[in-house]
This record gives C-alpha cells, structure tokens and sequence, in this order.
C-alpha cells in the first residue's frame, strides 16, 4: 500500500506557459501533502505544504503566486507553474501523509524543462 | 537553527560494509528517516527510528542516538545497484522533514 503516483512524469514547456502537475495517492487518504523541488546535485527543497480543503502553507522565498497549489480532496493535490521560466526547469516531487506512521511516501516526481 | 550534516560522498567496495553517518539539530524532533535516491528519481523510504537504538532491516540497519544527535545508516554485503544518494533526514516538532544534503555512495566492483 502507500502508492503515490504524478502525472505527467516529464513534461516540456516554452517559456511563459503554465503547466500543471497532479499527485495522487492511490490507495489510501493523504491529510498532508507536501511539494518539492530538486535541482540537480542538490537535496530536496520543500516548496509548500498543503493540507485538503485549505489554503497551502509555502516556505519562505517560494513565490505562491507563481506555483499555485490546490489540494481539493484527500487524494489529489497540484501543482501549477504560472508563467514558467527557464530557472524553474527542475525535478518536482510530491509527497503524501498519514497521521499514523507519520511517513511520507513520495511520488515518482516530474522533470519540467522550460525553453 | 536547523541543520543536519552528512558526509557528501562515500567509496566502498561490493560485499563490504559502509557506514553513512548523520547529525542533526532540529526544533523538537519526532523522528530520523533514511531514504534512497537514485539518480533521476524520487526517494525511496528506507528506515524510521524515533527511539535510541538499532533497527536492522534485511541488509539495512539504522541507529540513532537522541541524546547525541546522531544517527547512521549501516549497509551491508554490499552490491552494485547499492550505489545511490542517501538521504538523512529529521522530523521536526511540525512534523516537517529537514533534508540533509545526501551521501552519494559509489560501489565499486
């Protein structure tokens, strides 16, 4: 159990498109879903935490204007890059959470490459 | 502030051992998580510990000391497809996760 999918695994986009990106949690309710980014060679960076039906909660320097985020039910948050730039080209990760183990389980992530 | 540190890159030889050490400073703390990376892909959960001590799992074992700030990541016999970033991570009062950098572990033959 505890499977996560995203969609789509890779997408490329021109610059000042928008692109959305879905995570799932397959096979259970996710209370807590969190967004990553990675940029090669470096370690995760949480972007924002969202929890259903609420507002997202962004890290400090994360644009939320720029990377909307919506978590409408338990199992399906996304994330939308507005007006995308070559600089935001990165891999995007999301995650899920459970109250009980407190773990989060992650999805297989998504590479934007912006031209 | 928050931190946690971890050696950036370890050698080791297939079917040897190798310990991944990690160290970490948090506002409260609920918990170490060890997970796996791949180049290209999403990490993998490899191991939970909350209490002091030693959990082993298959060839994995980790250990953490909350006294000492501690933890490691112990691998054993191992194989090629071992090579991969480790990433060391804290829970922290909010049930945030604080990354640490990662260990990219390279296997040789």
């Amino acid at each position: 159990g505890a499977v996560v999918s995203q969609h789509p695994s890779w997408v490329i986009c021109k610059s000042g498109t928008s692109v959305k990106i879905e995570c799932r949690s397959l096979d259970f309710q996710a209370t807590t879903m969190f967004w990553y980014r990675q940029f090669p060679k470096q370690s995760l960076m949480l972007m924002a935490t969202s929890n259903e039906g609420s507002k997202a909660t962004y890290e400090q320097g994360v644009e939320k204007d720029k990377f909307l985020i919506n978590h409408a039910s338990l199992t399906l948050s996304t994330l939308t890059v507005t007006s995308a730039h070559p600089e935001d080209s990165s891999f995007y990760i999301c995650s899920a959470g459970r109250t009980e183990p407190y773990e989060q389980y992650f999805g297989p992530g998504t590479r934007l490459t912006v031209t | 502030g928050q931190n946690i540190d971890q050696p950036t890159e370890m050698t080791a030889t297939e079917g040897a051992i190798v310990q991944i050490n990690c160290t970490y400073q948090t506002s409260g703390f609920n918990g170490l998580f060890w997970y796996q990376q791949h180049a290209g892909e999403a990490p993998t959960f490899l191991s939970y510990n909350v209490l002091d001590g030693l959990e082993e799992k298959g060839r994995f074992s980790s250990f953490l000391s909350r006294s000492k700030g501690y933890s490691y990541l112990l691998l054993k016999e191992l194989q090629m497809k071992d090579s991969a970033s480790y990433l060391c991570a804290a829970q922290d009062s909010n049930y945030q996760l604080i990354w640490g950098a990662g260990t990219k572990l390279i296997i040789k033959p």
